[in-house]
């Protein structure tokens, strides 16, 4: 079992839905979660993190934290073609030395007009 | 201004050569990073740096010696290139050792024929 699973995708949706992507873990260290957003050839950029369980909200973006279930979701509400782009989730077990991210594989999202 | 920046973008070359791919970044971060991201986008650490010490090398091969002149430069150097290597390698930097907010650069698209 990979230590980090990921809807595979590709996911197409049109613009203004709600939309949920999901990752598990099989690691229970891990303490913080993060989603990053890859545009077409460029570099991830960081969306957000969230330390532990819970939510977290910025703007349309929530990220929420299930360390029972080992598994994070981000929801977008409101969805724009401007966040066509592939997601990759990523854990760490706590910030340090020796300490690294462990990407899911991504998901690619394409929002229609 | 670019934060952290690649040279090259893209590298076409033939098995068997010899090439480097340079790192900078501007951040003022302590910590630096080379991940290779592969054809379905899984995204894969290969290198962590700390003020010019190696923190993290995840089994890569021998062929793949990473150099870090200061702290606001890491660069890339592949002996005897094979086909495998072919993928797109990304530097990234953080303000400490396996920092969840990262930065990434723009990426070196790696081809070898």
């Amino acid at each position: 079992q990979k230590e980090v699973e990921q809807d595979p995708g590709p996911l197409s949706v049109p613009e203004g839905a709600i939309v949920s992507l999901n990752c598990t873990y099989s690691n229970s260290a891990f303490q913080y979660f993060m989603w990053y957003r890859q545009y077409s050839r460029k570099g991830p950029e960081l969306l957000m993190y969230t330390y532990s369980s819970g939510n977290k909200e910025d703007g349309r973006f929530t990220a929420q934290v299930d360390k029972s279930s080992k598994y994070i979701s981000l929801f977008i509400r409101d969805s724009q073609p401007s966040d066509s782009a592939t997601y990759l989730c990523a854990m760490n077990p706590l910030t340090g030395a020796n300490s690294k991210l462990t990407f899911g594989k991504g998901i690619t999202l394409s929002v229609r007009p | 201004d670019t934060a952290v920046s690649q040279t090259p973008k893209y590298l076409v070359t033939q098995m068997g050569n010899d090439k480097s791919i340079k790192c900078e970044q501007n951040l003022g971060h302590d910590t630096m990073y080379w991940y290779k991201q592969d054809s379905k986008k899984f995204l894969k650490i290969m290198f962590s740096y700390n003020n010019k010490e190696l923190i993290i090398n995840e089994t890569v091969p021998n062929r793949f010696s990473p150099k870090s002149p200061d702290k606001a430069h890491l660069n890339l150097h592949i002996n005897s290139l094979e086909l495998g290597d072919s993928a797109v390698y990304f530097c990234a930097s953080s303000q400490m050792t396996g920092g969840v907010a990262q930065y990434f650069g723009p990426g070196t698209r790696l081809l070898v024929l």
